[in-house]
């Protein structure tokens, strides 16, 4: 079936940019999609990109998509401290989303 | 704004027990879903239903049911509750349309002793 994969943990000192990366397996996935997971709470849709497309920025996010490789990465730009959370990555089309184990990120000042 | 709602945020119960988790969306959304989350698995899909009274197997479906009587609601059965079944528990519900945006309900922790 499906997988998705993340690492587990990344810190990053507040003013930097973050990079959370995923692989994934399969192919005929039509979107790739990032979520984001604040403590005591559900998931809330960040970002999305469309398969086709390589680069999609938003404000301070940015998602490259290789689909040669089957890499998605999200970048955050001058990360914050209200950005440490849990970051999942998922894949998809139709009515099943396949999700990462979640990438947790640190903030620190 | 979308509002997915878990009826409960903790839940503690014993082994044996039917647990009857709860969720309800008010957005006249299709489709919902169950997922269970755990640390370093992420999150694995139970059951999801794209209609009143229809429903799905999810990648892991054993030892759950699920009902959907009516469209806003969509209840996760645990027939015999296990301790491996304590986890995160979140609904969500999906709007229709190209970027199938899924809503999230802030989760119900069960503990299973």
């Amino acid at each position: 079936g499906e997988d998705v994969e993340q690492s587990l943990f990344l810190s990053v000192r507040e003013g930097d940019s973050s990079v959370i990366n995923c692989t994934y397996t399969d192919s005929s996935s039509t979107y790739l999609y990032w979520y984001k997971q604040e403590p005591g709470a559900g998931l809330q849709l960040l970002t999305y990109i469309f398969s086709n497309m390589d680069m999609k920025q938003d404000q301070r996010l940015t998602v490259l998509l290789n689909k040669k490789d089957k890499h998605l990465s999200l970048r955050i730009a001058d990360t914050q401290t209200g950005d440490s959370a849990i970051y999942f990555c998922a894949e998809g089309g139709g009515n099943k989303l396949t999700f990462g184990t979640g990438t947790q990120l640190k903030v620190e000042l | 704004d979308v509002k997915v709602t878990q009826s409960s945020r903790y839940l503690v119960k014993r082994t044996g027990e039917k647990v009857f988790l709860e969720c309800v969306q008010d957005m006249d959304h299709e489709n919902m879903f169950w997922y269970r989350q755990d640390p370093g698995l992420g999150l694995r899909l139970i059951y999801f239903s794209y209609d009143v009274k229809m429903k799905e197997k999810g990648d892991i479906p054993e030892g759950y049911s699920v009902s959907r009587e009516k469209k806003e609601r969509f209840s996760l059965i645990l027939e015999s509750a296990s301790t491996n079944q304590t986890s995160m528990y979140l609904c969500a519900s999906r709007i229709g349309g190209a970027n199938e945006k899924l809503f999230f309900g802030s989760g119900t922790q069960l503990s299973v002793l």
